[in-house]
Protein backbone atom coordinates (compact mmCIF):
# COMPACT_ATOMS: atom_id res chain seq x y z
CA UNK A 1 0.00 0.00 0.00
CA UNK A 2 1.51 3.49 -1.11
CA UNK A 3 2.32 5.52 1.76
CA UNK A 4 3.79 8.94 3.28
CA UNK A 5 7.68 9.00 4.01
CA UNK A 6 9.67 11.33 5.52
CA UNK A 7 13.67 12.22 6.37
CA UNK A 8 15.14 12.30 8.85
CA UNK A 9 13.39 10.50 11.40
CA UNK A 10 15.03 12.78 14.11
CA UNK A 11 16.95 15.92 13.39
CA UNK A 12 18.39 17.95 16.13
CA UNK A 13 19.82 21.42 15.41
CA UNK A 14 21.41 24.27 17.32
CA UNK A 15 19.18 27.38 17.50
CA UNK A 16 19.61 29.94 14.34
CA UNK A 17 20.61 26.99 12.22
CA UNK A 18 19.01 25.87 9.35
CA UNK A 19 16.89 22.87 8.58
CA UNK A 20 15.32 21.13 5.87
CA UNK A 21 12.65 18.57 6.32
CA UNK A 22 12.12 16.01 3.60
CA UNK A 23 8.60 14.06 2.47
CA UNK A 24 8.06 11.85 -0.45
CA UNK A 25 4.40 11.93 -0.86
CA UNK A 26 2.06 9.36 -2.14
CA UNK A 27 2.77 9.36 -6.12
CA UNK A 28 -0.38 10.27 -8.06
CA UNK A 29 -1.55 12.75 -5.12
CA UNK A 30 -1.49 16.45 -6.17
CA UNK A 31 -2.17 18.16 -2.69
CA UNK A 32 0.67 18.45 0.23
CA UNK A 33 0.51 20.03 3.17
CA UNK A 34 2.92 20.33 6.19
CA UNK A 35 1.61 20.25 10.17
CA UNK A 36 3.50 20.27 13.73
CA UNK A 37 2.78 18.98 16.53
CA UNK A 38 4.42 20.28 19.62
CA UNK A 39 4.54 17.41 22.43
CA UNK A 40 1.35 17.24 24.31
CA UNK A 41 -0.68 19.40 22.18
CA UNK A 42 -2.53 19.30 19.46
CA UNK A 43 -2.01 18.75 15.27
CA UNK A 44 -1.77 22.42 13.74
CA UNK A 45 -1.96 23.47 10.53
CA UNK A 46 1.48 25.09 8.85
CA UNK A 47 0.72 25.19 5.36
CA UNK A 48 -1.18 23.44 1.75
CA UNK A 49 0.88 23.25 -1.13
CA UNK A 50 -0.79 22.48 -4.95
CA UNK A 51 0.60 23.14 -8.79
CA UNK A 52 3.86 24.31 -7.21
CA UNK A 53 2.52 26.89 -5.20
CA UNK A 54 1.08 27.55 -1.70
CA UNK A 55 -2.66 27.34 -1.62
CA UNK A 56 -3.21 28.15 2.29
CA UNK A 57 -0.85 28.90 5.21
CA UNK A 58 -1.39 29.62 8.80
CA UNK A 59 -0.24 32.37 10.90
CA UNK A 60 2.58 30.34 11.75
CA UNK A 61 3.80 29.73 8.42
CA UNK A 62 5.92 33.11 8.49
CA UNK A 63 9.13 34.17 6.81
CA UNK A 64 11.18 31.68 8.82
CA UNK A 65 9.06 28.93 6.82
CA UNK A 66 9.00 28.04 2.94
CA UNK A 67 8.16 24.85 1.02
CA UNK A 68 9.63 23.46 -2.13
CA UNK A 69 8.78 20.50 -4.83
CA UNK A 70 12.06 20.63 -5.88
CA UNK A 71 11.85 17.27 -8.19
CA UNK A 72 8.47 15.27 -9.03
CA UNK A 73 9.09 13.23 -5.90
CA UNK A 74 10.37 15.09 -2.49
CA UNK A 75 8.34 17.91 -0.71
CA UNK A 76 10.85 19.75 1.38
CA UNK A 77 10.23 22.11 4.29
CA UNK A 78 13.04 24.84 5.20
CA UNK A 79 13.28 26.52 8.58
CA UNK A 80 15.98 29.26 7.90
CA UNK A 81 16.91 30.15 11.36
CA UNK A 82 15.61 27.89 13.70
CA UNK A 83 14.25 28.95 17.61
CA UNK A 84 14.01 26.60 20.75
CA UNK A 85 10.05 27.11 20.25
CA UNK A 86 10.47 25.67 16.64
CA UNK A 87 10.90 22.34 18.67
CA UNK A 88 7.97 19.43 17.35
CA UNK A 89 6.98 16.83 15.25
CA UNK A 90 6.48 17.75 11.65
CA UNK A 91 3.98 15.79 9.97
CA UNK A 92 3.77 15.94 5.84
CA UNK A 93 0.52 14.55 4.56
CA UNK A 94 -0.81 14.38 1.24
CA UNK A 95 -3.90 14.07 -0.58
CA UNK A 96 -5.23 13.11 -3.99
CA UNK A 97 -8.21 15.46 -4.44
CA UNK A 98 -9.30 19.41 -3.68
CA UNK A 99 -11.82 21.68 -3.58
CA UNK A 100 -11.98 21.19 -7.35
CA UNK A 101 -13.54 18.18 -6.78
CA UNK A 102 -15.54 18.88 -3.92
CA UNK A 103 -14.83 15.26 -2.13
CA UNK A 104 -12.31 12.48 -1.06
CA UNK A 105 -9.98 15.10 -0.07
CA UNK A 106 -8.58 12.85 2.05
CA UNK A 107 -5.11 13.18 3.84
CA UNK A 108 -2.46 11.11 4.76
CA UNK A 109 0.15 11.29 6.98
CA UNK A 110 3.92 10.54 7.04
CA UNK A 111 5.62 9.50 9.98
CA UNK A 112 7.10 12.32 10.90
CA UNK A 113 10.26 13.58 11.68
CA UNK A 114 10.85 14.70 15.02
CA UNK A 115 12.66 18.32 15.28
CA UNK A 116 14.74 19.30 18.84
CA UNK A 117 16.51 22.31 18.56
CA UNK A 118 18.81 23.24 21.42
CA UNK B 1 -14.15 30.14 20.89
CA UNK B 2 -12.08 27.20 19.71
CA UNK B 3 -12.12 26.18 16.27
CA UNK B 4 -13.04 22.40 16.60
CA UNK B 5 -14.09 21.17 20.25
CA UNK B 6 -13.60 17.71 21.57
CA UNK B 7 -13.63 16.51 25.18
CA UNK B 8 -10.11 15.80 26.06
CA UNK B 9 -11.13 12.44 28.42
CA UNK B 10 -9.86 10.10 29.16
CA UNK B 11 -13.06 7.86 27.85
CA UNK B 12 -13.14 4.50 29.32
CA UNK B 13 -15.33 1.57 27.96
CA UNK B 14 -14.84 -1.87 28.92
CA UNK B 15 -14.04 -4.25 25.91
CA UNK B 16 -16.54 -4.85 23.60
CA UNK B 17 -18.65 -2.08 24.45
CA UNK B 18 -19.58 1.10 22.17
CA UNK B 19 -17.36 4.10 21.95
CA UNK B 20 -18.78 7.68 21.30
CA UNK B 21 -16.65 10.49 20.64
CA UNK B 22 -17.72 13.68 19.68
CA UNK B 23 -16.68 17.02 18.29
CA UNK B 24 -18.00 20.74 17.77
CA UNK B 25 -16.72 22.75 15.29
CA UNK B 26 -17.10 26.65 14.76
CA UNK B 27 -16.65 27.90 10.63
CA UNK B 28 -20.06 26.83 8.88
CA UNK B 29 -18.22 26.76 5.86
CA UNK B 30 -16.53 23.68 6.50
CA UNK B 31 -17.32 20.83 3.64
CA UNK B 32 -15.33 17.96 4.76
CA UNK B 33 -14.96 16.19 8.06
CA UNK B 34 -12.55 13.59 9.30
CA UNK B 35 -11.60 11.35 12.25
CA UNK B 36 -7.74 10.33 12.71
CA UNK B 37 -6.60 8.25 15.59
CA UNK B 38 -3.21 8.47 16.66
CA UNK B 39 -1.28 6.19 19.02
CA UNK B 40 1.22 7.96 21.21
CA UNK B 41 4.85 8.95 19.20
CA UNK B 42 2.87 7.84 16.27
CA UNK B 43 1.23 10.03 13.25
CA UNK B 44 -2.41 10.29 12.70
CA UNK B 45 -3.75 7.57 11.35
CA UNK B 46 -7.13 8.46 8.85
CA UNK B 47 -10.16 6.49 9.88
CA UNK B 48 -12.98 7.96 8.36
CA UNK B 49 -14.28 11.06 6.25
CA UNK B 50 -17.61 12.48 6.33
CA UNK B 51 -18.82 15.36 3.90
CA UNK B 52 -22.85 14.92 4.15
CA UNK B 53 -25.52 14.85 6.92
CA UNK B 54 -26.19 11.86 8.59
CA UNK B 55 -23.98 8.54 9.06
CA UNK B 56 -21.60 6.86 7.31
CA UNK B 57 -20.64 3.23 8.31
CA UNK B 58 -17.15 1.47 7.90
CA UNK B 59 -16.60 -1.84 9.98
CA UNK B 60 -16.87 -1.19 13.23
CA UNK B 61 -17.03 2.55 12.81
CA UNK B 62 -19.76 5.22 12.13
CA UNK B 63 -19.52 8.68 11.46
CA UNK B 64 -21.92 10.89 12.11
CA UNK B 65 -22.47 14.42 10.57
CA UNK B 66 -24.84 17.09 11.40
CA UNK B 67 -24.11 20.57 10.20
CA UNK B 68 -27.23 22.66 11.28
CA UNK B 69 -25.84 21.94 14.53
CA UNK B 70 -21.68 21.79 13.58
CA UNK B 71 -21.31 18.66 15.28
CA UNK B 72 -19.34 15.48 14.16
CA UNK B 73 -19.55 12.16 15.98
CA UNK B 74 -17.48 8.66 15.60
CA UNK B 75 -19.02 5.76 17.49
CA UNK B 76 -16.53 2.30 17.64
CA UNK B 77 -19.01 -1.01 17.75
CA UNK B 78 -17.44 -4.10 19.93
CA UNK B 79 -14.30 -1.82 21.21
CA UNK B 80 -11.21 -3.27 21.66
CA UNK B 81 -8.13 -2.70 23.70
CA UNK B 82 -5.96 -1.97 20.18
CA UNK B 83 -8.48 0.46 20.23
CA UNK B 84 -7.03 2.49 22.89
CA UNK B 85 -5.42 6.12 21.18
CA UNK B 86 -6.33 9.06 20.77
CA UNK B 87 -8.87 10.11 18.23
CA UNK B 88 -8.72 13.49 16.24
CA UNK B 89 -11.47 15.43 15.13
CA UNK B 90 -10.43 17.49 11.89
CA UNK B 91 -12.79 19.51 9.51
CA UNK B 92 -11.65 22.21 6.74
CA UNK B 93 -13.20 23.84 3.94
CA UNK B 94 -11.99 21.42 1.02
CA UNK B 95 -9.47 19.64 0.09
CA UNK B 96 -5.92 21.97 -0.49
CA UNK B 97 -7.75 24.28 2.43
CA UNK B 98 -6.30 25.14 6.18
CA UNK B 99 -7.46 21.74 8.22
CA UNK B 100 -8.01 22.58 11.66
CA UNK B 101 -7.96 19.56 14.19
CA UNK B 102 -9.69 19.54 17.79
CA UNK B 103 -6.93 18.79 20.51
CA UNK B 104 -8.10 14.84 20.94
CA UNK B 105 -10.59 12.37 23.14
CA UNK B 106 -8.32 9.59 24.79
CA UNK B 107 -10.11 6.51 24.47
CA UNK B 108 -9.20 4.06 26.84
CA UNK B 109 -10.95 0.25 26.46
CA UNK B 110 -10.56 -2.20 29.30
CA UNK B 111 -9.91 -5.57 28.78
Amino acid sequence: EPEVTQTPSHQVTQMGQEVILRCVPISNHLYFYWYRQILGQKVEFLVSFYNNEISEKSEIFDDQFSVERPDGSNFTLKIRSTKLEDSAMYFCASGSAGWTTGESDEQYFGPGTRLTVT
Amino acid sequence: QKEVEQNSGPLSVPEGAIASLNCTYSDRGSQSFFWYRQYSGKSPELIMSIYSNGDKEDGRFTAQLNKASQYVSLLIRDSQPSDSATYLCAVNRGGGFKTIFGAGTRLFVKA
